[in-house]
């Protein structure tokens, strides 16, 4: 069954270093998406991206986040200078065209901000 | 503001037991979804729906629009169903989903 791919699993980095969170969505679909959890809390809609460009963003996406699908396959993320805040797990997701479903999750990075 | 709230917060069953976790939402949606989160953090999508009744293996989810509710319904349930179910609404139709905080469900043998 295809599967979304999210590399690394966990990454910890020194606080106000750059992060990039890398995700390998379904290659058919055309939708993309960044979530994220902090730890015991709700989980967040950060982003989606469609057409290589952003569709939508939270007020949580800020100057500090940006996203890119450079090569056509990969959709990243990269926090430029992380605060300990930013600690969470990031998921990413993608679905195929309109009309159809089979919105998929990738298994998440998990991201400590020390 | 759109709230999603998600009763009970925690639920432990006995293998076999019938399963429910309810869903309400503060403003209409486009689409409910029900997502369920392993216990190492994965999420796979179990249901989206905007009316009626879904029904997946043991696993049933209903939505009714009028009282801004929802429910999953597990059968006959495993402890391989133990799992955080989380309820998110699609209010906008763009997937820029309101979630909910989640049921954490024990399924014990």
């Amino acid at each position: 069954e295809p599967e979304v791919t999210q590399t690394p699993s966990h990454q910890v980095t020194q606080m106000g270093q750059e992060v990039i969170l890398r995700c390998v969505p379904i290659s058919n679909h055309l939708y993309f998406y960044w979530y994220r959890q902090i730890l015991g809390q709700k989980v967040e809609f950060l982003v989606s991206f469609y057409n290589n460009e952003i569709s939508e963003k939270s007020e949580i996406f800020d100057d500090q986040f940006s996203v890119e699908r450079p090569d056509g396959s990969n959709f990243t993320l990269k926090i430029r200078s992380t605060k300990l805040e930013d600690s969470a797990m990031y998921f990413c997701a993608s679905r195929p065209g309109q009309g159809s479903y089979g919105y998929t999750f990738g298994s998440g990075t998990r991201l400590t901000v020390v | 503001k759109n709230e999603v709230e998600q009763s009970p917060q925690n639920l432990t069953a006995q293998e076999g037991e019938f399963i429910t976790i309810n869903c309400s939402y503060s403003v209409g949606i486009s689409a409910l979804h029900w997502l369920q989160q392993h216990p190492g953090g994965g999420i796979v999508s179990l249901f989206m729906l905007s009316s009626g009744k879904k029904k997946h293996g043991r696993l049933i989810a209903t939505i009714n629009i009028q009282e801004k509710h929802s429910s999953l319904h597990i059968t006959a349930s495993h402890p391989r169903d133990s799992a955080v179910y989380i309820c998110a609404d699609d209010f906008s139709g763009t997937y820029k989903y309101i979630f909910g905080t989640g049921t954490r469900l024990k399924v014990l043998a």
